[in-house]
């Protein structure tokens, strides 16, 4: 079956835009994760979705940062005024269940000029 | 909270060899998973092997097993007869199973393996 879907691929942005990062979950994956990779700090945690709600957002580094997921499945994180750090590889990843096996995205690299 | 080390930033075997990636972790938790993680330079990350602590039993899925020692918090992974396609970064992850526990994985820096011809 198909696999976790993100879009885009890879997104130029010029400094204090405003992005939308896109995932698209396994149909009948109930949880749903983001994870910023970066070369100075690693893959690191930012969100958590069990349905449309986010029971752990402990992860996201500013409030510039927010996140959403409507009906279950799709989940758009959203990056306000970008600043350069924010540069980096999002990955998306679902699971059947929490606390079970994940399934990763191909990732969206966003550059931040 | 819980950390986990990959000491080896890269590493390189030849082709059909045998090489062995190490992971240590910290935790105070007793109920938890490991898994190794694969990057390509695809970005697609590609779970390799799960490891539940509960289980004395070390994983293995085909070419691949790990050697856990819980008590030394140590989760190496092995992967034998090397294939060129194994070329790639090498994540391990921790993941808490404690009541209320949400599955963040918490990973490793990552260990970029190169299979040589």
């Amino acid at each position: 079956g198909a696999g976790v879907s993100q879009s885009p691929s890879n997104k130029v942005t010029e400094k204090g835009k405003d992005v939308e990062l896109r995932c698209d979950p396994i149909s009948g994956h109930t949880a749903l994760y983001w994870y910023r990779q970066s070369l100075g700090q690693g893959l690191e945690f930012l969100i958590y979705f069990q349905g449309n709600s986010a029971p752990d957002k402990s992860g996201l580094p500013s409030d510039r940062f927010s996140a959403e997921r409507t009906g279950g499945s799709v989940s758009t994180l959203t990056i306000q005024r970008t600043q350069q750090e924010d540069s980096a590889v999002y990955l998306c990843a679902s699971s059947l269940v929490t606390v079970y096996e994940q399934y990763f995205g191909p990732g969206t690299r966003l550059t931040v000029t | 909270a819980q950390t986990v080390t990959q000491s080896q930033p890269e590493m390189s075997v030849q082709e059909a060899e045998t090489v062995t990636l190490s992971c240590t972790y910290d935790t105070s938790e007793n109920n938890y998973y490991l898994f190794w993680y694969k990057q390509p330079p695809s970005r697609q990350m590609i779970l390799v092997i799960r490891q539940e602590a509960y289980k004395q039993q070390n994983a293995t899925e085909n070419r691949f097993s790990v050697n856990f020692q819980k008590a030394a918090k140590s989760f190496s992974l092995k992967i034998s007869d090397s294939q060129l396609g194994d070329t790639a970064m090498y994540f391990c992850a921790f993941m808490n199973l404690f009541s209320g526990n949400t599955g963040k994985l918490i990973f490793g820096q990552g260990t970029t393996l190169q299979v040589k011809p």
